[in-house]
């Protein structure tokens, strides 16, 4: 069974603060991942997706993957209240025998930002 | 763009009614997605359309329906529901045919379900 952990939190941190969101996967053999942020009875909205060993900057949000220790993060610099959301991690499945991969999701954090 | 559509926005239905929900985009997408979201719980896949073919089925129950008229368009069919079934009914699409890792889900604004 393929999996993706994240803690479900919540995460509680003061405004303008680093929020550091972590997600590790089962799976060695995976190869690109995604954050998704999802406000409450909303659907999930991309961040940002990685492929590649290291760092990723967009903004204030930074992915983070180290495929040798199965886990990605996602850093938020500079917190807002509008940053109050649940966090989803996925993982991109490959599909063999099929035209099509999946992602496969964690069980998302909450991510809450106190003014 | 990268918009998907879902119509309608909120669903009430009784369990022997039958309904369609239904999904567009057009950003050129060749895959589309059908999942299915509990309160608290991540996106949970159902069907994938791979230009215009059924790809997967995640063993589904038969009172949902898949149906890809065309490119643009996904519909999934409802009939006989449970009231187990009411959820956030999500649609996603994503281009196909790209390096496999950089295929990339963009999520429509759902279809949130009551079965009564």
């Amino acid at each position: 069974q393929k999996e993706v952990e994240q803690n479900s939190g919540p995460l509680s941190v003061p405004e303008g603060a680093i929020a550091s969101l972590n997600c590790t996967y089962s799976d060695r053999g995976s190869q690109s991942f995604f954050w998704y942020r999802q406000y409450s009875g909303k659907s999930p909205e991309l961040i940002m997706f990685i492929y590649s060993n290291g760092d990723k900057e967009d903004g204030r949000f930074t992915a983070q993957l180290n495929k040798a220790s199965q886990y990605v993060s996602l850093l938020i610099r500079d917190s807002q209240p509008s940053d109050s959301a649940t966090y989803l991690c996925a993982v991109n499945i490959r599909n063999y025998g099929g035209a099509t991969n999946k992602l496969i999701f964690g069980t998302g954090t909450l991510l809450a930002v106190q003014p | 763009d990268t918009e998907v559509t879902q119509t309608p926005k909120h669903l009430v239905m009784g369990m022997t009614n039958k309904k369609s929900l239904k999904c567009e985009q057009h950003m050129g997408h060749r895959a589309m997605y059908w999942y299915k979201q509990k309160a608290k719980k991540p996106p949970e896949l159902m069907f994938v359309y791979s230009y215009e073919k059924l790809s997967i089925n995640e063993s589904v129950p038969s009172r949902f329906s898949p149906e890809c008229p065309n490119s643009s368009l996904l519909n999934l069919h409802l009939h006989a529901l449970q009231p187990e079934d009411s959820a956030l009914y999500l649609c996603a699409s994503s281009q196909v045919g790209l390096i496999w890792i950089q295929e990339t889900q963009y999520f429509g604004p759902g279809t949130r379900l009551l079965v009564l």
